[in-house]
């Protein structure tokens, strides 16, 4: 079965740069997308269609992608960037929707 | 602005049958495909199902698949989840999500504040 692929944590000191990524086979060909879930909350959109960055997401949130890795940057890192972080796209024939294990955030 | 209300959680018996049901609003419910995600407590997110804007397309998750129903009712308003055949597996706070209109494009643009199934005996 198809997956997608997240480091289970991330830890950086606020300011630092955060990255976190998601690797998966099909992800040369379909775009990905980011949720931010903070404790008892509701994910939220951070990022689609690779990079780009809904109404109200701030400019710190970037993306890239390399091949089948997909990198979610946060600039200048903030405390209230804590949060467990999902990464989310579909399989080559757009039939299901997937989700990444989830990565922690730490802001130290 | 865009709302999702779900409801029908609550404890049932391993075997058993729960609906939730989504009440949308804010936006024009039947141009939008749905779909329930779940995540099970400390667990990451999971997609189960989606429905087309017409109630015509519906995919599952192979961990639901057979034991889930979904379906909407565009003239409610209302999306809903018959679920069947429950185990522990299936304890998890569910929610319901937009997914923007945008062919190719697939994922969730609104959530809602979810509700919670547990299933015990």
């Amino acid at each position: 079965s198809y997956e997608l692929t997240q480091p289970p944590s991330v830890s950086v000191s606020p300011g630092q740069t955060a990255r976190i990524t998601c690797s998966g086979d099909a992800l040369p060909i379909q775009y990905v997308y980011w949720y931010q879930q903070r404790p008892g909350q509701a994910p939220v959109v951070v990022l689609y269609r690779d990079s780009e960055r809904p109404s109200g997401i701030p400019e710190r949130f970037s993306g890239s992608r390399s091949g089948s890795t997909v990198t979610l940057t946060i600039s200048g890192v903030l405390a209230e960037d804590e949060a467990d972080y999902y990464c989310q796209s579909s399989d080559s024939s757009n039939t299901y929707r997937l989700f990444g294990g989830g990565t922690k955030l730490t802001v130290l | 602005q865009v709302q999702l209300v779900e409801s029908g959680g609550g404890l049932v018996k391993p075997g058993g049958s729960l609906r939730l049901s989504c009440a949308a609003s804010g936006f024009t419910f039947s141009d939008y495909y749905m779909s329930w995600i779940r995540q099970a407590p400390g667990k990451g997110l999971e997609w189960i199902s989606y429905i087309s804007s017409s109630g015509s397309v519906k995919q599952y998750a192979d961990s639901v698949k057979g034991r889930f129903v979904i379906s909407r009712d565009n003239a409610k308003n209302s999306l809903d989840l018959h679920m069947s055949r429950l185990g522990a597996e299936d304890t998890a706070t569910y929610y319901c999500a937009r997914e923007p209109s945008i062919v190719f494009e697939y994922y969730f643009d609104s959530w809602g504040q979810g509700t919670p199934v547990t299933v015990s005996s």
